[in-house]
């Protein structure tokens, strides 16, 4: 079973748009995680946060992690078309099984 | 970076007959392997964790007989799809990590269309 929502679902904006995808889960985490998907292909990992941890910055990603509310949220500034993809937050409910959220298709029009 | 490497990229097969993906960490030791299958348009569903050296965990709703796992080294765990139907027909992906907790390395997946 898959751990958590996300939402949206979809999400197109131009590109140099900032866009903002958010994440809930339902147990206690260690950390949450964020991949991403092009289509038909594996996912690539774009960073972790802890559950210590309030927001995490990596380049034009900003994470941030809400462990009362169990949620986090996916910040990516100055979209580009190359941002185009799905995007999936994934946590561990009962440690060692990564499990991943619906996730979120982003398009980025040039 | 890390690199899992995934074969084959898709596979036709008859209904009845038996598919191996084999899941492959190239430059590290994976503690641990999952294995995950995916419908168009839609989440990774977790289908098993595999340790090396154990029998793997398999999630609610997954045969184990239909899916067979093995995972005999730190660097190599394969998903056989016995008897294969129509309705097994996905995408399946695999990944690996060296440490609890830690961030995953995945496969490329493997597109399994069963006629």
């Amino acid at each position: 079973s898959q751990q958590g929502e996300e939402d949206p679902q979809a999400l197109s904006i131009q590109e140099g748009e900032n866009a903002t995808m958010n994440c809930s889960y339902k147990t206690s985490i260690n950390n949450l995680q964020w991949y991403r998907q092009n289509s038909g292909r594996g996912l690539v990992h774009l960073i972790l946060i802890r559950s210590n941890e309030r927001e995490k910055h990596s380049g034009r990603l900003r994470v941030t992690l809400d462990t009362s509310k169990k949620s986090s949220s996916l910040l990516i500034t100055a979209s580009r078309a190359a941002d185009t993809a799905s995007y999936f937050c994934a946590t561990e409910p009962n440690n060692n099984d990564m499990r991943f959220g619906a996730g979120t298709r982003l398009t980025v029009k040039p | 970076g890390a690199v899992v490497s995934q074969h084959p990229s898709w596979v036709i097969c008859k209904s009845g007959t038996s598919v191996k993906i084999e899941c492959r960490s190239l430059d590290f030791q994976a503690t641990t392997m999952f294995w995950y299958r995916q419908f168009p348009k839609q989440s990774l569903m977790l289908m098993a964790t595999s340790n090396e050296g154990s029998k793997a965990t398999y999630e609610q709703g997954v045969e184990k007989d239909k899916f067979l796992i093995n995972h005999a080294s730190l660097t190599l765990s394969t998903l056989t799809v016995t008897s294969a139907h129509p309705e097994d027909s996905s995408f399946y992906i695999c990944s690996a990590r060296v440490s609890q907790y830690g961030k995953l390395f995945f496969g490329s997946g493997t597109q399994l269309s069963v006629l």
